[in-house]
């Protein structure tokens, strides 16, 4: 069974940090872009950053270019999301998502920034 | 970027009734289009991706057409289940982008 769990999410002042985690199992990790969604409270989804299956290719929205990174650790099976100088408007739950149609959703982490 | 318009962005519909949800895109994305439904409280849950191709487990009632600039969600008949509000997105190229969603609710 595919899973992705989520973690780090929590309430950081404006300007702060965080660190985002999705731990993935039941697939082949390494073979699959990976990607991060967000959805603002009482707002529609939206795509923030993929990257390749080898880390060597990322692409991002332009909201977040700059200051959020993904990253990922194949051998940890592991997706990360790195988010400096976070804004009141980055409060939302974020999602870790599989394949570039985004196949696979976790169960979200919520980051309040405030 | 690409942009995707969905309409309605709301709509009452009844049990039984067939429902059509469409979205159309700035520019041409061939068949790179996914559909997401998203009931209250929940994660959303990809129904089918590149227009038309439905994910393992889901209704045979839910369908997708379209290709360039036009794509259409259709429930042949809507279940109780299916009120929810569904989004599109394509994966043609970066950034990705959805449609800004269509509730479904019961009329």
């Amino acid at each position: 069974e595919v899973q992705l769990v989520e973690s780090g999410g929590g309430l950081v002042q404006p300007g702060g940090s965080l660190r985002l985690s999705c731990a993935a199992s039941g697939f082949t990790f390494s073979s699959l872009w990976m990607s991060w969604v967000r959805q603002a409270p009482g707002r529609g989804l939206e795509w923030l950053a993929t990257i390749r299956q080898d880390g060597g290719e990322t692409h991002y929205v332009d909201s977040v270019k700059g200051r959020f990174t993904i990253s990922r650790d194949n051998a940890k099976n592991s997706l990360y999301l790195q988010m400096n100088s976070l804004r009141a408007e980055d409060t939302a739950v974020y999602y870790c998502n599989s394949g570039r149609s985004l196949g696979y959703w976790g169960q979200g982490t919520l980051v309040t920034v405030s | 970027d690409i942009q995707m318009t969905q309409s309605p962005s709301a709509m009452s519909a009844s049990v039984g009734d067939r429902v059509t949800i469409t979205c159309r895109a700035s520019q041409g994305i061939s068949n790179y289009l996914a559909w997401f439904q998203q009931k209250p409280g929940k994660v959303p849950k990809r129904l089918m991706s590149v227009s038309s191709i439905l994910d393992g487990g889901v209704p045979s009632r839910f369908s997708g057409s379209g290709s360039g600039t036009e794509f259409t969600l259709t429930i042949s008949s809507l279940q109780p289940e299916d009120f929810a509000t569904y989004y599109c997105l394509q994966h043609s190229s970066y950034p990705l982008t959805f449609g800004g969603g269509t509730k479904v609710e019961i009329k």
